[in-house]
């Protein structure tokens, strides 16, 4: 079984920082792939990056960029230049990869990250 | 309007009482999945489906009925409603299993049993 565990409970920043949020993940899968999810106060889950295991490069979106430590099974989610929407819940998750193995497709998250970015 | 909705938004109910959360999504996606968030646990998968008539248990199935006679509904049943089962519940869907396939979330429903 997969677990992913978020180990800062809560975090805040001020406005236009960068801040890090912390993500590490157990699983005996070789090829897998792994998420950040945000969601505001609004409640909706939102993707915010993808990383697929196989690649060593580590995914970008704008503002948002992932370090990607497979050997160490961490994910962490790197967001330049905080801006106010970016007050949200943020959720790890990972997924095994699977073609058509029907029973592979769960998605387990971690516990979440509580993100406050001060004006 | 094109997406996955899930009605009703909010639900009061009664312990014993039989409940159903619906969850609509208008892609034509072949899986999708249930979730209930609750403080502390993340969300956490409740049952899914790989396509119309084909269901499996997630990770917190007790309690729970669901059903896929048609593509885009995945109605989720609670048979006599706990206290325990006061939750947000989601609802998600995607084209292609594993992590080839975003999955798209629903707006939630919060449910509370009194």
């Amino acid at each position: 079984a997969q677990t992913v565990t978020q180990s800062q409970p809560e975090m805040s920043v001020q406005e236009a920082e960068t801040v890090t949020l912390s993500c590490t993940y157990d699983t005996s899968e070789s090829n897998y792939y792994l998420f950040w999810y945000k969601q505001p106060p609004s409640r909706q889950m939102i993707l915010v990056i993808r990383q697929e295991a196989y690649k060593q490069q580590n995914a970008t979106e704008n503002r948002f960029s992932v370090n990607f430590q497979k050997a160490a099974k961490s994910f962490s989610l790197k967001i330049s230049d905080s801006q106010l929407g970016d007050t949200a819940m943020y959720f790890c998750a990972f997924i095994p990869y699977s073609i058509s193995n029907f029973g592979n497709e769960k998605l387990t998250f971690g516990t979440g990250t509580r993100l406050t970015i001060i004006p | 309007d094109a997406g996955i909705t899930q009605s009703p938004r909010y639900k009061i109910t009664e312990t014993g009482r039989q409940v159903t959360l619906m969850c609509h999504q208008t892609w034509s996606h072949s899986y999708m999945f249930w979730y209930r968030q609750d403080l502390g646990h993340g969300l956490r998968l409740i049952y899914y489906s790989a396509a119309a008539d084909i269901t499996d248990k997630g990770e917190v199935p007790d309690g729970y009925v669901v059903s896929r006679s048609k593509t885009e509904n995945f109605p989720l049943t609670l048979e006599s409603a706990t206290r325990s089962q006061t939750s947000v519940y989601f609802c998600a869907s995607s084209e292609r299993s594993g992590g080839a396939g975003e999955q798209y979330f629903g707006p939630g429903t919060r449910l509370t049993v009194t």
